[in-house]
């Protein structure tokens, strides 16, 4: 099956700076890969995606790159906010059978340093 | 529209109890889906039901039953509870052709 490792679990940067989160999957079949952020005591929410056909996608301050031929993708954030602090899942998806499962990876909590 | 919705918030039970997790949408959603989330190792699919009438083993299914009642409702069943299934729960849905997935607030489970 699909494994997602996600680098680093823990990310501190001053307000102001980039974050970047970067992960990788093994499944070539993977062709959806979306960035879900979670606050604490609260559910996941999708906040942007790509899929396998596309390099790069932007939203504001957010961005995700992939590279299908090293399998990783990345979530770059610029200028972060204290309210980007949260804990970000990166995940790989196949819609092979129909199923659209989603494999996530362990994520990586960030703090933004006021 | 209350999107997805999970009862109960919060439950504790002893080893050995037996519980029903109840997960609806009223997005006329196709597939749902029930992850497990514990400390440090992400979300990880439990069960999933492509469309109604279906269901499918995820990852770690192991302990665990589920029901997908009809197509805006998808229960998971702990027939004898562990300590190792002390965990928070979310349900998720999805419609056709999407990938994107909707989550409910969660059911944070806690067997001694």
């Amino acid at each position: 099956g699909e494994n997602v490792e996600q680098h680093p679990s823990t990310l501190s940067v001053q307000e102001g700076d980039s974050a970047v989160i970067k992960c990788t999957y093994s499944d070539s079949a993977s062709n959806y890969f979306p960035w879900y952020k979670q606050e604490l005591g609260k559910r996941p929410q999708l906040i942007i995606d790509i899929r396998s056909n596309v390099g790069e996608k932007k939203d504001q301050r957010i961005a995700v790159t992939l590279n299908k031929t090293a399998k990783h993708f990345s979530l770059h954030i610029t200028e972060t906010q204290p309210e980007d602090s949260a804990v970000y899942f990166c995940a790989a998806g196949d819609s092979g059978a129909g199923s659209y499962q989603l494999t996530f990876g362990k994520g990586t909590k960030l703090s933004v340093i006021p | 529209n209350a999107g997805v919705t999970q009862t109960p918030k919060f439950q504790v039970l002893k080893t050995g109890q037996s519980m029903t997790l109840q997960c609806a949408q009223d997005m006329n959603h196709n597939s749902m889906y029930w992850y497990r989330q514990d400390p440090g190792m992400g979300l990880r699919l439990i069960y999933y039901s492509a469309s109604e009438g279906t269901t499918d083993k995820g990852e770690v299914p192991n302990g665990y039953n589920v029901s997908r009642l009809n197509k805006r409702e998808f229960s998971l069943r702990l027939e004898s509870a562990a300590p190792s299934q002390t965990s928070v729960y979310f349900c998720a849905s999805r419609r056709l052709s999407s990938y994107e997935q909707y989550f409910g607030p969660g059911t944070r489970l806690t067997v001694t």
